[in-house]
């Protein structure tokens, strides 16, 4: 089954709009999350990492300010895109690690994202 | 920079076997993953290697060399449903916690009947 849960799976939005996307960890804690972006044909480009508990680092090129990330709790990280412009369009996945030993990253299902 | 080269694509008949290579250069290394992705779906885990050597699991087995920064995927009796992308990831130490996965561009494997 399914170790890392996200919602919504399918969002279809005017452009203006902010879009909160969740990512949770079903049956670890994860004190750190990640959230890639990808676009049709390319591989995943992480955008951030979320830490719990203090402030997401950013990959460069990514705007924090468009970009929000809060993971306020060590199964709960969201990423909001705030006013969502056509150019946001993209499938947006979240993944999660168990702090121990070498454990693979799991990825959520990936949120897609269509801003009209 | 961090570089992680894979093939873009490749073609192969059902029942054959494929290897897609990885190369990597990057700063720090752990490990390095497989994932396979299918179009408009979330990658999903195929193996994780750490040592050198052989990994196999079922029809899949992944080779590490860390000596030449290199690994490649093996697939075994090719099956339709083996149409897919396939990630090449390199796990890094990552300064507030843990480690994080570089990603190659991914190779996507055609088979075909």
């Amino acid at each position: 089954g399914a170790v890392v849960s996200q919602h919504p799976s399918w969002v279809i939005c005017k452009s203006g709009t902010s879009v909160k996307i969740e990512c949770r960890s079903l049956d670890f804690q994860a004190t750190t999350m990640f959230w890639y972006r990808q676009f049709p044909k390319q591989s995943l480009m992480l955008m951030a990492t979320s830490n719990e508990g203090s402030k997401a680092t950013y990959e460069q090129g990514v705007e924090k300010d468009k970009f929000l990330i809060n993971h306020a709790s060590l199964t709960l990280s969201t990423l909001t895109v705030t006013s969502a412009h056509p150019e946001d369009s993209s499938f947006y996945i979240c993944s999660a690690r168990a702090v121990e030993g070498n454990q693979p990253q799991h990825f959520g299902d990936g949120t897609r994202l269509s801003i009209l | 920079g961090q570089n992680i080269d894979q093939p873009t694509e490749m073609t192969a008949t059902e029942g054959a076997i494929v290897q897609i290579n990885c190369t990597y250069q990057t700063s720090g290394f752990n490990g390095l993953f497989w994932y396979q992705q299918h179009a408009g779906e979330a990658p999903t885990f195929l193996s994780y290697n750490v040592l050198d050597g052989l990994e196999e699991k079922g029809r899949f087995s992944s080779f590490l060399s860390r000596s030449k920064g290199y690994s490649y995927l093996l697939l075994k009796e090719l099956q339709m449903k083996d149409s897919a992308s396939y990630l090449c990831a390199v796990d890094r130490p990552f300064k507030a916690a843990g480690n994080k996965l570089t990603f190659g561009g991914g190779t996507r494997v055609l088979v075909k009947p």
